[in-house]
């Protein structure tokens, strides 16, 4: 089985406060994903990473960085965090899309609360 | 980039009734169209997907319908259970950069009522 795992459940962060979300896979995946999921609104793309210190650009980057040092691991770092960063925050991660698939295998997620 | 809209957000049905989600997207390049369970507090899981050489695609109980030419596709599901309680993701693949990628409709919140 696939194991996604993110470093924390539950997270509670003062505004201002710099912040490190920990994802990290055991298939030896290519690809990493950062999303975000509020209420009607979905999940939405933060980064995605396709290979050891790649990344790009999701649809909702502003307030974010991220990194892969490592092929296993890809961190989301909130650089001041802000009430409206306030969410549920889900890591995937994919192989290579093979027979025009590509089949994304989410973690558990972090719920982060700025105050 | 691409855009997928899902409706409808929130669905009733009595249990034992069928379910049809429908989403439409914007690019017409994309070719791979996969639907996502998230069970209350539970990570999303693939339950189904469609590659854009075929029409339909069934497994069991559910089943996924696609429209190349009006870029839309549907999840039905039949004979509903209180297990298929749950929100339920539409997606479309993108290619950006050096990977591919899912776009994601907004969900819809499926609710079987006994």
């Amino acid at each position: 089985d696939v194991k996604v795992t993110q470093s924390s459940r539950y997270l509670v962060k003062r505004t201002g406060e710099k912040v490190f979300l920990e994802c990290v896979q055991d298939m030896d995946h290519e690809n990493m994903f950062w999303y975000r999921q509020d209420p009607g609104l979905g999940l939405r793309l933060i980064y995605f990473s396709y290979d050891v210190k790649m990344k790009e650009k999701g649809d909702i980057p502003e307030g974010y960085s991220v990194s892969r040092e490592k092929k296993e691991r890809f961190s989301l770092i909130l650089e001041s965090a802000s009430t409206n960063q306030t969410s549920m925050y889900l890591c995937a991660s994919s192989p290579p899309s093979t027979g025009g698939k590509n089949i994304q295998y989410f973690g558990a997620g972090t719920r982060l609360s700025v105050l | 980039g691409e855009n997928v809209e899902q409706h409808p957000s929130t669905l009733s049905v009595q249990e034992g009734d069928s379910a049809v989600i429908k989403c439409t997207y914007s690019d017409s390049a994309s070719n791979y169209f996969p639907w996502y369970k998230q069970e209350l507090g539970k990570r999303p899981q693939l339950i189904i997907d469609i590659r854009s050489n075929v029409g339909e695609k069934k497994d069991q109980r559910i089943a996924v319908t696609l429209n190349k030419t009006a870029k839309h596709f549907s999840l039905h599901i039949t004979e509903t259970q209180p297990e298929d309680s749950a929100v339920y993701f539409c997606a479309a693949l993108f290619s950006g950069g050096g990977a591919d990628g899912l776009t994601f409709g907004k969900g819809t919140h499926l609710i079987i009522q006994p």
